[in-house]
């Protein structure tokens, strides 16, 4: 079973608008950590956000937030005034602490954002 | 600040050739990682180290071999190049610390290879 799920390989969004981009996930782990990496087209892996599965509130970081709805098992990333510059790939990641994994992280398959202007 | 250095950049082989992948970061990470990411899908663990002188297989080990032989090095090699290892590698570096999950992995610019 997939681990992590984003459901939209497009998306689309007009300039100085919010979007939300859709990650689901699938662990039985009481302790895990979620994670959202920008990918822009020169390819390097940019970390935006992390939330902690005891985090109380919902972890945000200058335009970016994470809607962490955990008994939906979902932490969609928010940006808000989108910005050209935000057309990029997004991936949603996982780490599940209790089963000793090292660490590693579990990633999903992605959306690609395009911000029109 | 240098972070991880991944080289070569890009690079071409013919399918039976080897080559090694090298990773490098200046951020004393215990951890260190190398993950594949093809077309339409996310990027998948090959393999990882904990700390100098230790690696363990991922999710897609087949094919490849590593070493960390220095905490800031870990290498990734090829020793028999096939089509289907015609991909981009990252390599990513992380501290070990104690809070739960919080363990941010850093990543290299990636190598793109081609097996003809």
């Amino acid at each position: 079973a997939q681990k992590i799920t984003q459901t939209q390989p497009g998306m689309f969004v007009q300039e100085k608008e919010a979007v939300t981009l859709d990650c689901t996930y699938d662990t039985s782990d009481p302790s895990y950590g979620l994670f959202w990496y920008k990918q822009p087209s020169s390819g390097e892996m940019i970390f935006l956000i992390y939330q902690g599965s005891y985090d109380q509130q919902n972890a945000t970081e200058g335009r970016y937030s994470l809607n962490f709805q955990k008994a939906r098992k979902s932490a969609n990333l928010v940006i808000s005034a989108s910005q050209l510059g935000d057309s990029a790939m997004y991936f949603c990641a996982m780490r599940e602490i209790s089963s000793g994994s090292a660490r590693q992280l579990t990633f999903g398959s992605g959306t690609q954002l395009t911000v029109l202007p | 600040n240098a972070g991880v250095t991944q080289t070569p950049k890009f690079r071409v082989l013919k399918t039976g050739q080897s080559m090694t992948l090298l990773c490098a970061q200046d951020m004393n990470h215990e951890y260190m990682y190398w993950y594949r990411q093809d077309p339409g899908m996310g990027l998948r663990l090959i393999h990882y180290s904990v700390g100098e002188g230790t690696t363990a297989k991922g999710e897609v080990p087949d094919g490849y071999n590593v070493s960390r032989l220095k905490k800031q090095n870990f290498l990734l090699g090829l020793e028999s190049a096939a089509p289907s290892q015609t991909s981009v590698y990252f390599c990513a570096s992380s501290y070990s610390p104690g809070l739960a999950g919080g363990t941010i992995q850093y990543f290299g610019a990636g190598t793109r290879l081609s097996v003809l």
